[in-house]
């Protein structure tokens, strides 16, 4: 069973541009998540769709950050413009349910960001 | 105060002992809680979930949940040099769910050969 997929794996850029991440979750996993984990924290939950709905977006700053999911399926997490502290690895994340005993959240490898 | 603290570590072991990484939380309404493992470089993945008091065993784990003094540990018997990685605390406030997890710092372990 293919993993989580993620891309691109690896940017560099300078603050105020823009970014874009995509993610394909493992298939047929209805909920998505997009994480964001700064070095020395753990994950902290940036969103987190059910199929093509916003379940939670609470900790998204909206004021540059965005995400969509396409048809309930592939997902783009953006951010413009960026600023030095969003220097973090994006890790999208899926699960089969939303929620229960068993229903195992899978990571995928992550998109690294540094912003200069 | 912070919602899920873990000793950043490094705690390091012999190869063969026991490893033993706590975690506090401070949220009392708490009701499910994880232990993810993430080698360098790499993803989270879950070891444990445990949602009631008391010990929880899977292989060569173990994870105990005191929900009265809110601390949640992992034990690793027989520590091998593969289990050096960083642990992961997570906490989440519904039942039986992961969805809103919150996450500790995480404990750095070293298992020496």
């Amino acid at each position: 069973e293919a993993g989580v997929a993620q891309s691109p794996r690896y940017k560099i850029i300078e603050k105020r541009q823009s970014v874009a991440f995509w993610c394909n979750p493992i298939s047929g996993h209805a909920t998505l998540y997009w994480y964001q984990q700064i070095l020395g924290q753990g994950p902290k939950l940036l969103i987190q769709f059910q199929n093509n709905g916003v379940v939670d977006d609470s900790q998204l700053p909206k004021d540059r950050f965005s995400a969509e999911r396409l048809k309930g399926v592939d997902s783009t997490l953006k951010i413009q413009p960026a600023k030095l502290e969003d220097s973090a690895v994006y890790l999208c994340a899926s699960s089969l349910e939303y929620s229960g005993v068993g229903n195992t959240i899978y990571f995928g490898e992550g998109s690294w960001l540094t912003v200069v | 105060q912070k919602e899920v603290e873990q000793n950043s570590g490094p705690l390091s072991v012999p190869e063969g002992a026991i490893a033993s990484l706590n975690c506090t939380y401070s949220d009392r309404v708490s009701q499910s809680f994880f232990w993810y493992r993430q080698y360098s470089g790499k993803s989270p993945e879950l070891i444990m979930s445990i949602y009631s008091n008391g010990d929880k065993e899977d292989g060569r784990f173990t994870a105990q949940l005191n929900k009265a003094s809110q601390y949640v540990s992992l034990l690793i018997r027989d520590s091998q040099p593969s289990d050096s990685a960083t642990y992961l605390c997570a906490v989440s406030l519904k039942p039986y769910n992961n969805n809103d997890m919150r996450f500790g710092a995480g404990t750095r372990l070293t298992v020496k050969p």
